[in-house]
């Protein structure tokens, strides 16, 4: 069964730091996603990517956040200049196209668990 | 507001029997999905069912269905005949058609089944 990948699963970086997470999606899906969870809290929305654009962020994502789709497979999330309360666990999901709204499923990879010292 | 409230933050269930996950939701938008994941200590977030506003029927996936009351705005998930790979954290989940494919998610409910 297919499945979104991310790379890596740890990552541990030195504050000020720039760290590249990486995911691949799955191959027909059209929409990606970026979500993080903090220790002990809820999932959060950072961004959504559709034909090489962010379609939508939230407030968490700031400047110091880019995404980028460098090529047919790849989905990766930038954080140019990490801070403490960057660590999170980082979630990539993709879902297969938005036309009927809320109906597509978004999956979700296993995360990428970065901290931020 | 809260879009989405689960009030349990922790439950238990004897093995083998079924337990309830309740969600409630708030949205003003018709056209809606709610969508339940299961987080496991390994921390993926697995997919288990989905509803959407205009689904007539409770959607139903192997030991997992949901407890759809549209007026009430509750969402909730029923999981039958408990295993202990059932332990878990839950989330309940809602995308909203004018939100651009955006998730909220609810704070969580764990899960622990009792052998």
């Amino acid at each position: 069964e297919p499945e979104v990948t991310q790379t890596p699963s740890h990552q541990v970086t030195q504050m000020g730091q720039e760290v590249i997470l990486r995911c691949v999606p799955i191959s027909n899906h059209l929409y990606f996603y970026w979500y993080r969870q903090i220790l002990g809290q809820k999932v959060e929305f950072l961004v959504s990517f559709y034909n090489n654009e962010i379609s939508e962020k939230s407030e968490i994502f700031d400047d110091q956040f880019s995404v980028e789709r460098p090529d047919g497979s790849n989905f990766t999330l930038k954080i140019r200049s990490t801070k403490l309360e960057d660590s999170a666990m980082y979630f990539c999901a993709s879902s297969e196209a938005l036309a009927g709204g809320p109906r597509e499923t978004q999956y979700f990879g296993p995360g990428t668990r970065l901290l931020v010292l | 507001a809260q879009k989405i409230t689960q009030t349990q933050p922790g439950m238990f269930v004897q093995e083998k029997e079924a337990v309830t996950l309740d969600c409630t939701y708030d949205t003003s938008d018709p056209s809606y999905g709610l969508f339940w994941y299961k987080q496991p200590s390994s921390g993926e977030m697995i997919f288990l069912i989905y509803q959407g506003s205009y689904d007539q029927q409770n959607a139903t996936e192997g030991r997992y269905s949901l407890n759809f009351q549209k007026a009430r705005k509750s969402a909730n998930l029923v999981i039958s005949a408990s295993q202990l790979g059932d332990s878990a954290m839950y989330f309940c989940a809602m995308r909203e058609s004018t939100n651009a494919g955006k998730s909220t998610f609810g704070d969580g409910t764990t899960l622990t089944v009792k052998p």
